[in-house]
């Protein structure tokens, strides 16, 4: 069974940081791409990063462009994402999800985690 | 402001067929496949199409997704108290380099 569990989520004042950590189990980690999806609360769902199975390919929405960093380690069956000079708009619950066997168009995101709460407030 | 344009909701009663479209552009629906996902109230996003018009394994075939253009649809026929939800389309732009979503729908069974 497809398992992703998020973990890093908090309470943190705007312009400090935080990591996001995804523990994925079932399936073979180093097959897939692997994003990061979230939502502001009431609100819709919005595109974050994304990065290839061997991190070879990397996105950014142009809202985190330059603060957040996404990362993977095959090894531990995990994906990250560091969160610098966090604002209150990042207020949200974010989602580790599988992508397909490459990066970019053509594959859905078939599995989404629970998702990791971070609000960022003084 | 999202890139892909849906309602913001839509009703039925039981039994009814319902449609939910989505409009985008050249660089995303035009150019990649659409997806979309179901939300249920407190829960993760469910895969419920993909491809335009494919049905992961275990999703009724009461919800069916097309494409034609620029443009995307999902119906959902037999409606049935549990498909209240809200729904999003995707796709991949091209042009922003990443996945854009549309700003979902929300299904009420009446």
């Amino acid at each position: 069974e497809v398992q992703l569990v998020e973990s890093g989520g908090g309470l943190v004042q705007p312009g400090r940081s935080l990591r996001l950590s995804c523990a994925a189990s079932g399936f073979i980690f180093d097959d897939y791409a692997m994003y990061w999806v979230r939502q502001a609360p009431g609100k819709g769902l919005e595109w974050v990063s994304g990065i290839s199975w061997n991190s070879g390919s990397i996105g950014y929405a142009d809202s985190v462009k330059g603060r957040f960093t996404i990362s993977r380690d095959n090894a531990k069956n995990s994906l990250y994402l560091q969160m610098n000079t966090l604002r209150a708009e990042d207020t949200a619950l974010y989602y580790c999800v599988r992508g397909g066997y490459s990066y970019g168009p053509g594959y859905s995101f078939d599995y989404w985690g629970q998702g990791t709460l971070v609000t960022v407030s003084s | 402001q999202s890139v892909l344009t849906q309602p913001p909701s839509a009703s039925g009663t039981p039994g009814q067929r319902v449609p939910i479209s989505c409009s985008g552009s050249s660089s995303n629906i035009g150019s990649n496949p659409v997806s979309w996902y179901q939300q249920l109230p407190g829960t993760a996003p469910k895969l419920l199409i993909s491809s335009n018009d494919q049905r992961p394994s275990g999703v009724p075939d009461r919800f069916s997704g097309s494409k034609s253009g620029t443009s995307a649809s999902l119906a959902i026929s037999g409606l049935q108290s549990e498909d209240e939800a809200d729904y999003y389309c995707a796709a991949w732009d091209d042009s922003l380099n990443g996945e854009v979503f549309g700003g979902g729908t929300k299904l009420t069974v009446l």
